[in-house]
């Protein structure tokens, strides 16, 4: 069991760039949750997944954010038009049920210049 | 509204002590609280939780928890302490829907002294 795998694991874009971060959950956990880390915010909850239907987007900033996650193997979350203010560690994690462990992944640390 | 608080942001003890990692929760209904723990350079790991039943839930790592309705917490402990705990330790709500939807407090970074 690899866990969670997040690639890559640093990814540097320029102002306005669009970034793609991608996530492969535990075989046969059926939730999926993206979850951004910052000293002054700690971990905020972006979006959910159960059984690759999203359930919960209500920590996504709605215009240039969005995730999906076209088959149980894996996820994405892209960021259009990045800015300074979205750099963070990027984590995705994964579980089998509600009330039940959540494993985490090491993260993307994104940077934007 | 839903939210966790852990009051100290840093707490440094020396090995061999009893340590104590507060945690209080705001939540209008029957919480599930959990505890995770970041070493450096890693990702969070999970340590223990408490969904119902025996208010004292004992976890990985030798860590153990106890859950008080009357004041809202769920402190963090572990005696005694070992250098190697060392590490930012999170304390955990789970969302209201029952979604495994975790809504985290700020942290408490922990200094064990050799």
């Amino acid at each position: 069991n690899a866990g969670v795998i997040q690639t890559p694991r640093h990814k540097v874009t320029g102002k306005g760039q669009e970034a793609t971060l991608w996530c492969e959950p535990i075989s046969g956990h059926s939730a999926v949750f993206w979850y951004r880390q910052t000293i002054v915010q700690g971990l905020e909850f972006l979006t959910y997944f159960r059984n690759q239907a999203p359930i919960d987007d209500s920590g996504m900033p709605k215009e240039r954010f969005s995730a999906q996650m076209p088959n149980q193997s894996h996820s994405t979350l892209k960021i259009q038009s990045t800015q300074p203010q979205d750099s963070a560690v990027y984590l995705c994690a994964s579980s089998l049920e509600p009330n039940t462990e959540v494993f985490f992944g090491k993260g993307t640390r994104l940077t934007v210049v | 509204a839903q939210s966790v608080d852990q009051p100290d942001a840093h707490v440094t003890l020396s090995e061999g002590a009893s340590l104590e990692l507060r945690c209080s929760y705001s939540y209008s209904a029957a919480p599930y609280l959990f505890w995770y723990v970041q070493y450096p350079g890693q990702s969070l790991q999970f340590l223990l939780k408490y969904i119902t039943g025996d208010t004292v839930v004992k976890g990985t790592k030798g860590f153990e928890a106890e859950f008080r309705k009357s004041n809202s917490s769920f402190n963090l402990k572990k005696s005694p302490a070992h250098w190697s705990d060392s590490a930012k330790y999170f304390c955990a709500l789970e969302g209201t829907g029952n979604t495994g939807k975790l809504i985290f407090g700020l942290g408490t970074t922990l200094q064990v002294q050799p």
